[in-house]
Parts: C-alpha cells; sequence; structure tokens
C-alpha cells in the first residue's frame, strides 16, 4: 500500500516552454502534497505544500508564478514548471500524506527535467 | 531556523558495521526520520523516531536523544546494496520535513 507515482520520469524541454509534472497517490487518499526539488550532491529541498482544493503554500525563494502547483484531487497534484530555463534543471520529488496519517509522507520515484 | 548536520561521505567495508550521525537545531521538533536514497530515485523510508532511545529494526537501527539534538544510524552487516546516499530529516509544525545533505555511504568489498 501507499504507493505514490509521478509522470513522467524524466523529461527534457527547450527554454522558455511549459512542462507538467504529474502526482498521484494511488491506493490512498493524500490531502496533502509536497513537492521537492533535489540538485545534484543536494539534499530535498521543499519547495511548496498543497492542499487539496486550497493554494499551495510555497516556500521562501520558491516563485509561485513561475512553478504552478494544483491539488485538484484527493489523488492528484501537478506541477508546471513555466518558461523553464537550464537553471531549472533538477530532479523533482513529489510526497503525499495519507489523510489517515499524522506523520508519514511517501515519496514518488521522481521526475528528472533538463532544459536545453 | 533548521540546521541539519550529518557527515558528507562516509566508507565502510561489506559485513562491518557503521553508524551515521546527525545533529539538528531546529525550530520545533515531532521526530527525526532516516531515508535511504539510491542515485536517480526517490527516498524511502528507514525508521522514524519521536522519543529519545534506540528503535531496531533488522540490520538497521535508529537513535535519538532530543536533549542533545543528536541522532544516529546504525547500520549492521553491511551489504553492497547498501551503498546510498543516507537523509536524516526532522519533522517539525505541521507535515514540515527539514532534510540533511545526505551522507553518501560506500560500501567496499
Amino acid at each position: 500500500g501507499a504507493v505514490v507515482s509521478q509522470h513522467p520520469s524524466w523529461v527534457i524541454c527547450k527554454s522558455g516552454t511549459s512542462v507538467k509534472i504529474e502526482c498521484r497517490s494511488l491506493d490512498f487518499q493524500a490531502t496533502t502534497m509536497f513537492w521537492y526539488r533535489q540538485f545534484p550532491k543536494q539534499s530535498l529541498m521543499l519547495m511548496a505544500t498543497s492542499n487539496e482544493g486550497s493554494k499551495a503554500t510555497y516556500e521562501q525563494g520558491v516563485e509561485k508564478d513561475k512553478f504552478l502547483i494544483n491539488h485538484a484531487s484527493l489523488t492528484l497534484s501537478t506541477l508546471t514548471v513555466t518558461s523553464a530555463h537550464p537553471e531549472d534543471s533538477s530532479f523533482y520529488i513529489c510526497s503525499a500524506r495519507d489523510r489517515g496519517d499524522s506523520y508519514e509522507q511517501y515519496f514518488g520515484p521522481g521526475t528528472r527535467l533538463t532544459v536545453t | 531556523g533548521q540546521n541539519i548536520d550529518q557527515p558528507t561521505e562516509m566508507t565502510a567495508t561489506e559485513g562491518a558495521i557503521v553508524q551515521i550521525n546527525c545533529t539538528y537545531q531546529t525550530s520545533g521538533f515531532n521526530g527525526l526520520f532516516w531515508y535511504q536514497q539510491h542515485a536517480g530515485e526517490a527516498p524511502t523510508f528507514l525508521s522514524y523516531n519521536v522519543l529519545d532511545g534506540l528503535e531496531e529494526k533488522g540490520r538497521f537501527s535508529s537513535f535519538l536523544s532530543r536533549s542533545k539534538g543528536y541522532s544516529y544510524l546504525l547500520l549492521k552487516e553491511l551489504q553492497m546494496k547498501d551503498s546510498a546516499s543516507y537523509l536524516c530529516a526532522v519533522y517539525s509544525g505541521y507535515s514540515t520535513l527539514t532534510f540533511g545533505k545526505g551522507t553518501m555511504l560506500l560500501v567496499s568489498p
């Protein structure tokens, strides 16, 4: 149980285009989902927290107009990187918290984004 | 602010025991996680400590001292597949996880 999927697993896009990454909880309902970014040999940095049906809460330094998050249902959250630039190339990981769970987050397999 | 420190790299040999330390200074503390992460993959859950003391789970054990802001992950009977990055993460606030930079463990034959 507690499986989280991400799609796509990797994507290459051109500078200036937008990319959408999906995060799904497959066998549980996730009231809260989290988006992280990880640069090579660095730790996971929380970008934003999204709650179903409400606006996402962004961490300091993360541009909400550039990283659009939509948590439209209890099993799906999407992250759209708008007007992507090479410096946005990174490993994006989502996690989800079961509505019945108090603390544990279940991580997706990650999406490798490369902007050329 | 949040500050979590772990060694950057460690090496050990197959069959040995290794201890990975983590110290933290955070505003708020609800518990501490340890995750394992292989290159290019998402973190996988290893342990969660809320109370002081040692939690043992097979070859892996995790220790927490809240008063000292200190935790360690103990790996016994090391195997080659244990070569990975080990992330210490503090759970504070409402579902907020703050990760350390991770300790890259290399297990050699």
